[in-house]
């Protein structure tokens, strides 16, 4: 099993839709989860911390199941601005373990 | 906002020439690191760096790669004899307290080997 496994995408959805991300992690003693954005060519920059069973901050949510070692990102009311590569992170030790990432595409 | 920056932003080499990567991290960070993306692949982990020593490194990080500390500012990646295959954007990154709770990553340096 890969350290950190993310649905590989592309996720193609209109402004306004729900979309939803998985990844699920190999390491069953992680304690934090994070995911972060990326977009083309630039530095991944956190969006969220995940530490118990889950985590919102307006629009998104994440949630956190360890008996499954699974975690989501809800993403609501898609904006066109939200297009980009969504990365899971799974710390371990003294670095960050980065899944492949899942590719979201909003179109008008 | 404090904030993580890197130079130069895209370095282009010949193959077997030697390269150094700059990075500023933000001023009270304590831990850095470096990872590196190869085009169209996930990020990397390379090294990490405490108290002036290599706290761990991966695999990919062999004998042509070292880092530095030279003043209290600069954090530094050489390669000391490229190959095609670094070719990659290299990111710089930096944390207060090294639970990496929140690495804040600089904006890379895309090396290109020819």
């Amino acid at each position: 099993r890969k350290e950190v496994e993310q649905d590989p995408g592309p996720f193609n959805v209109p402004e306004g839709a729900t979309v939803a991300f998985n990844c699920t992690y190999s390491n069953s003693a992680s304690q934090s989860f994070f995911w972060y954005r990326q977009d083309c060519r630039k530095e991944p920059k956190l969006l969220m911390s995940v530490y118990s069973s889950g985590n919102e901050d307006g629009r998104f949510t994440a949630q956190l199941n360890r008996a499954s070692q699974y975690i989501s990102l809800l993403i609501r009311d898609s904006k066109l601005s939200d297009s980009a590569t969504y990365l899971c992170v799974v710390p371990l030790y003294n670095k960050l373990i980065f899944g492949a990432g899942t590719r979201l595409a909003v179109h008008p | 906002e404090p904030e993580v920056t890197q130079t130069p932003s895209h370095q282009v080499t010949q193959m077997g020439q030697e390269v150094i990567l700059r990075c500023v991290p933000i001023s009270n960070h304590l831990y850095f690191y470096w990872y590196r993306q190869i085009l169209g692949q996930k990020v990397e982990f390379l090294v990490s760096f405490y108290n002036n020593e290599i706290s761990e490194k991966s695999e990919i990080f062999d004998d042509q790669f070292s880092v530095e500390r030279p003043d209290g500012s600069n954090f530094t990646l050489k390669i000391r004899s490229t190959k095609l295959e670094d070719s990659a954007m290299y990111f710089c990154a930096s944390e207060t307290a090294g639970r990496t709770d929140t690495q804040y990553f600089g904006p890379g340096t895309r090396l290109t080997v020819l």
